[in-house]
């Protein structure tokens, strides 16, 4: 089965810059998502087509893609940003939607 | 703005099947630009998907699941549903609906999510 592996934890201070990387096969070929979810909320798309980035997504959001590994980039970062992201992506004939493991970000 | 509301009876036994209805609103499920889809994450654990279905009915399944899974859509209710069969402890999960861009393979709306229990 296709996966995509992504660092279980990443921990930044405020105001510093967090990069959480997602690594698979396909993205080579395909593009990565990446969604935020905080605790006890449904997630939400901060990044679309590697680096696409959705109205109302601060700019501090940003995303990247080389090879087979995705990143998203979040400058600056805030107390607010401290949850669970996740990367997404398809196998490479598109007949399967994966998720990454999920990565906690903490803000110390 | 386009809403995703998940409903279902509630607690499910072991070996039965779990029965999940979305209601879309502000907006048509019959839209051609998208699949409406099932994703489901256990308590404390990762994101998982379970499926994904066209307005016509065309459909796909997470390959893991696919023998217990079925994915239905009803238009005129703008609903879209989820059985999935002989269900364990495991099946324990929130159970999110979501619109699905197909040709871009990702979700871009999302519902509140709603908690299945499977416990005897």
């Amino acid at each position: 089965s296709y996966e995509l592996t992504q660092p279980p934890s990443v921990s930044v201070s405020p105001g510093q810059t967090a990069r959480i990387t997602c690594s698979g096969d396909a993205l080579s070929e395909l593009y990565g998502y990446w969604y935020q979810q905080k605790p006890g909320q449904a997630p939400l798309v901060v990044i679309y087509k590697d680096s696409e980035r959705p109205s109302g997504i601060p700019e501090r959001f940003s995303g990247s893609s080389s090879g087979t590994t995705v990143t998203l980039t979040i400058s600056g970062v805030q107390a607010g940003d401290e949850a669970d992201y996740y990367c997404q992506s398809a196998d490479s004939s598109g007949t399967f939607v994966v998720f990454g493991g999920g990565t906690k970000l903490t803000v110390l | 703005q386009l809403q995703l509301h998940e409903s279902g009876p509630g607690p499910v036994k072991p070996s039965e099947t779990l029965s999940l209805t979305c209601t879309v609103s502000g907006g048509s499920i019959s839209s051609s630009s998208y699949y409406w889809g099932w994703i489901r994450q256990p308590p404390g654990k990762g994101l998982g998907w379970i499926g994904s279905i066209y307005y016509s009915g065309s459909s796909y399944y997470n390959p893991s699941l696919k023998s217990r899974v079925t994915i239905s859509v009803d238009t005129s209710k703008n609903q879209f549903s989820l059985k999935l069969s002989s269900v364990t402890a495991a099946d324990t999960a929130v159970y999110y609906c979501a619109r699905h861009v197909r040709e871009l393979d990702y979700f871009d709306y999302w519902g509140q999510g709603t908690l299945v229990t499977v416990s005897s």
